[in-house]
């Protein structure tokens, strides 16, 4: 049980577009998700925390406009990166917790390359 | 602002090798910390946590103990297998389980047959 799932895994995209990435709790109700980003060899660094139905908070330096998120059922979120550019090539984690302090669940990233 | 640092890999050991991978941090207040790992491919899988000082947490013959008096919480397992080889990251918490996580950079190993 607690499997979350991330799609794409990877996707490359051209300067300019708009990437969604989508992460879904698979066998339980995420009423909290967290979204990371993690540079080669670097720490994950939480961008945001969303809450079913309410808006994302971010954390300090991360662009709101930027990095749009999405949490509008229990099972899912989505991240969208607007007007990608190559900056913005990472590796994206988010993470789901039924809330109350309990455990995250990670899901396995999904790597952006913005050529 | 709280940071975790852990020895930089890749570690790659022999099969039945003891395995410690170090890992230090620094915060205001305290802590829980944990040793997550990520196998290939896959998520990050919680391993082990302690919540308090002298605390010590094991799972799969891993164990690491919550020395506030260093800031460590080094992982360690005493015969290390090949299904062990994945990314291991060090991480804290300021917000009990689950909340405000801070993670190091992580410590790829690599167990050889």
């Amino acid at each position: 049980g607690a499997v979350v799932s991330q799609h794409p895994s990877w996707v490359i995209c051209k300067s300019g577009t708009s990437v969604k990435i989508e992460c879904r709790s698979l066998d339980f109700q995420a009423t909290t998700m967290f979204w990371y980003r993690q540079f080669p060899k670097q720490s994950l660094m939480l961008m945001a925390t969303s809450n079913e139905g309410s808006k994302a908070t971010y954390e300090q330096g991360v662009e709101k406009d930027k990095f749009l998120i999405n949490h509008a059922s229990l099972t899912l979120s989505t991240l969208t990166v607007t007007s990608a550019h190559p900056e913005d090539s990472s590796f994206y984690i988010c993470s789901a917790s039924s809330g109350g302090g309990r455990a995250q669940y990670f899901g396995p990233g999904t790597r952006l390359l913005v050529l | 602002g709280d940071s975790v640092t852990q020895m930089e890999g890749p570690v790659t050991l022999s099969e039945e090798a003891f395995l410690t991978i170090n890992c230090t941090y620094t915060a205001t207040g305290y802590p829980s910390l944990f040793w997550y790992v990520q196998y290939p491919g896959e998520g990050l899988q919680l391993l082990l946590k302690a919540t308090k000082a002298d605390d010590k947490g094991s799972n799969k013959g891993f164990e690491a103990t919550y020395r506030k008096e260093t800031t460590s919480f080094h992982l360690e397992k005493g015969s290390v297998q090949v299904s062990d080889s994945a990314v291991y990251f060090c991480a804290l918490s300021d917000g009990g389980y689950g909340q405000n996580f801070v993670f190091g950079p992580g410590t790829r190993l690599s167990v050889l047959p």
